[in-house]
């Protein structure tokens, strides 16, 4: 079946105006991740969402940084006003039903976006 | 921040040889995973180790668990070109659901 998809594949934006990241996760999967890569950073966890409860958003950078995900599925990462420092590679992974933390997850392609 | 600590942080080895790298972290952890990521994109699962497990073999992969240490090892086995890419640690910490990322093993295997 799809894996995780994640779209566009590449951003190019200028600093201080507003970029949206999309996510599709695997049909089925309840629980959403959204996770960012840099290289000063490493891998940093951003939001995660489980079914209808209230999301994880402790991750969060700043509050120029929301994401919504709708009807349980797909996800889209906001960045109001972009900085440089949020050049960086967004990932996306979702995971089965069930305590969403003790399965694995699975990781889409990311979106690499870059702040001129 | 990141909860875990790799090392090496680069290993090059020629094919057929074995990889080994180590990963250490610091608070109580439910499980440990460890992925591959090639070209910096799309992380790909290997294998998930519980913390009441101390040993778990996949294939060519070897991993294990000394939660009194508080570290974790993969070995790749009868390496191959294609095993070239990054290698990460990740934890789930005890009571919690989200990944906690080691800082990662470049590997290279030379053909």
């Amino acid at each position: 079946g799809a894996g995780v998809s994640q779209s566009p594949s590449n951003k190019v934006t200028e600093k201080g105006k507003d970029v949206e990241l999309r996510c599709d996760p695997i049909s089925g999967h309840t629980a959403l991740y959204w996770y960012r890569q840099s290289l000063g950073q490493g891998l940093e966890f951003l939001i995660y969402f489980q079914g209808n409860s209230a999301p994880d958003k402790s991750g969060l950078p700043s509050d120029r940084f929301s994401a919504e995900r709708t009807g349980g599925s797909v996800s889209t990462l906001t960045i109001q006003r972009t900085q440089q420092e949020d050049s960086a590679v967004y990932l996306c992974a979702s995971s089965p039903p069930g305590l969403g933390g003790y399965n694995e997850q699975f990781f889409g392609p990311g979106t690499r976006l870059t702040v001129l | 921040s990141q909860q875990g600590e790799e090392d090496p942080q680069a290993l090059s080895i020629q094919e057929g040889e074995n990889a080994t790298m180590n990963c250490s972290y610091k608070t109580s952890i439910n499980n440990l995973q460890w992925y591959r990521q090639n070209s910096g994109r799309g992380l790909v699962h290997l294998i998930l180790i519980r913390s009441n497990e101390r040993e778990k073999h996949s294939g060519r992969l070897r991993v294990t668990l000394d939660t009194s240490k508080k570290s974790s090892s993969l070995l790749i086995t009868a390496s191959r070109a294609a095993d070239t890419a990054s290698y990460f640690c990740a934890m789930i910490k005890a009571a919690g659901n989200k990944l906690t990322f080691g800082g990662g093993t470049r590997v290279l295997v030379k053909p």
